[in-house]
């Protein structure tokens, strides 16, 4: 079964920084689209960032201060984040992509930036 | 990388349809028919209902369909039951392996 935990949540200041982590199973992430949706507290969903086969992209929101990796030894995929703000609080989703659609999801850690 | 429009809200009676609209530009829905829809209970991660406009993975029931004409793609909720009763979003490929949500839809089951 394919499982997607993400870790690494939690309060951080503005302008600080905070690397996610989500371990996948089931699945590899060197050969699927894995991507981070992030849902700001009542708010809707927001693609942030994928990777794939070496590629990376991002939303125009978060362009130049998130980067996501992998690692495919661990088949981990992480996201990068530094000068936080406070409108980048929320629950970040770690989901994997196919055919156009997020079929898989993890359970979502929390960010809160905050001072 | 503006959100797809969607109504705040919907509602309908057990046994009836709903359908959600999702307005996008000729630059997402209305270039590629890579439309997806989620389902999200409160508290809990979205669930993919639809994916390439009308495709529906394994396990979910076909009272839920998919249709796009022009820059707005459709969800329908047939047959509405109260575990219907949920947060819906649309989301939808705009190029450059960049995607776009939806505002998203809060359905009621009267």
């Amino acid at each position: 079964e394919l499982q997607l935990v993400e870790t690494g949540g939690g309060l951080i200041q503005p302008g600080g920084s905070l690397r996610l982590s989500c371990e996948a199973s089931g699945v590899t992430v060197r050969t699927n689209y894995m991507s981070w949706v992030r849902q700001g507290p009542g708010q809707g969903l927001e693609w942030v960032s994928t990777i794939y086969n070496g590629g990376t992209y991002y939303a125009d929101s978060v362009k130049g201060r998130f980067t996501i990796s992998s690692d495919i030894s661990k088949n981990m995929v992480f996201l990068q984040m530094s000068s936080l703000r406070a409108e980048d609080t929320a629950v970040y989703y770690c989901a994997r992509r196919l055919y156009g659609g997020y079929d898989y999801w993890g359970q979502g850690t929390l960010v809160t930036v905050s001072s | 990388q503006s959100a797809l429009t969607q109504p705040p809200s919907a509602s309908g009676s057990p046994g009836q349809s709903v359908t959600i609209s999702c307005t996008g530009t000729s630059s997402d829905v209305g270039a590629y028919n890579y439309v997806s829809w989620y389902q999200q209970l409160p508290g809990k991660s979205p669930k993919l209902l639809i994916f390439e406009v009308t495709q529906r993975p394994s396990g979910v029931p076909d009272r839920f369909s998919g249709s796009k004409s022009g820059n707005t793609a459709s969800l329908t909720v047939s047959g509405l039951q109260a575990e219907d009763a949920a947060d819906y979003y649309c989301s939808s490929y705009a190029g450059s392996n960049i995607y776009v949500f939806g505002t998203g839809t809060k359905v009621t089951v009267l």
